[in-house]
């Protein structure tokens, strides 16, 4: 069975400093990984995803994620934060050869983005 | 893009009548459709998956005839919270995939 970790259940930066937010995941087959946003009473937005190819995905917002096969990670990232990136980020893996797209979420991580 | 349109997004009912909450997919047809129920501050809890013109297939622990959904066609699901009770009170969540999931905006439901 797969499963998702999401270490830092929240995250408070200072406005305009770097953030990684780490993800790690369990499986014994492929899965592609997946990055997503909600703002308080919204529904998710996807920031990225890793299907294939380049472990370096980049995503909306200036995000980017580094797929890591080796360490079962999927850290997302951004070099800059602003005070609008505030809100609850799901990581998600779902199973490559899994034709029903069902994900696994992670418990979220909040990013507190103070000015 | 691929848009979810998600209906209310917010409704109050008296606790024992029904509600319904319709999830579309409006510039594309999805052959499935999920939805999700999520609690205060907590991740997502998967509910059901609803396949078009077949039955809903429920996550353990979630009961069918209290929440049936029903997924008519490409585009359109709904799922009816039945006889519903202040501990139904939370906000859902569909989505329709299109090779990944799209989500909608959410419902919040709450019952007096």
């Amino acid at each position: 069975a797969q499963s998702v970790t999401q270490l830092d259940s929240q995250v408070p930066v200072f406005e305009e400093a770097p953030v990684e937010l780490r993800c790690n995941y369990s499986s014994s087959v492929s899965v592609y990984l997946f990055w997503y946003v909600q703002y308080p009473n919204q529904g998710l937005q996807l920031l990225l995803k890793y299907l294939s190819g380049s472990t370096l995905v980049k995503g909306i917002n200036g995000f980017e994620a580094e797929f890591n096969k080796s360490q079962t990670s999927f850290h997302l990232r951004k070099p800059s934060v602003h005070i609008s990136d505030t809100a609850e980020y799901f990581c998600a893996v779902s199973v490559a050869a899994d034709s029903s797209y069902k994900l696994i979420f992670g418990s979220g991580t909040r990013l507190l983005v103070r000015p | 893009g691929a848009v979810v349109s998600q209906h209310p997004s917010w409704v109050i009912c008296k606790s024992g009548t029904s509600v319904k909450i319709e999830c579309r997919s409006l510039d594309f047809q999805a052959t499935t459709m999920f939805w999700y129920r999520q609690f205060p501050k907590q991740s997502l809890m998967l509910m059901a998956t609803s396949n078009e013109g077949s039955k809903a297939t429920y996550e353990q622990g979630v009961e069918k005839d209290k929440f049936l959904i029903n997924h008519a066609s490409l585009t359109l699901s709904t799922l009816t919270v039945t006889s519903a009770h202040p501990e139904d009170s939370s906000f859902y969540i569909c989505s329709a995939t299109k090779n990944i999931q799209y989500f909608g905006a959410g419902t919040r439901l709450s019952v007096l």
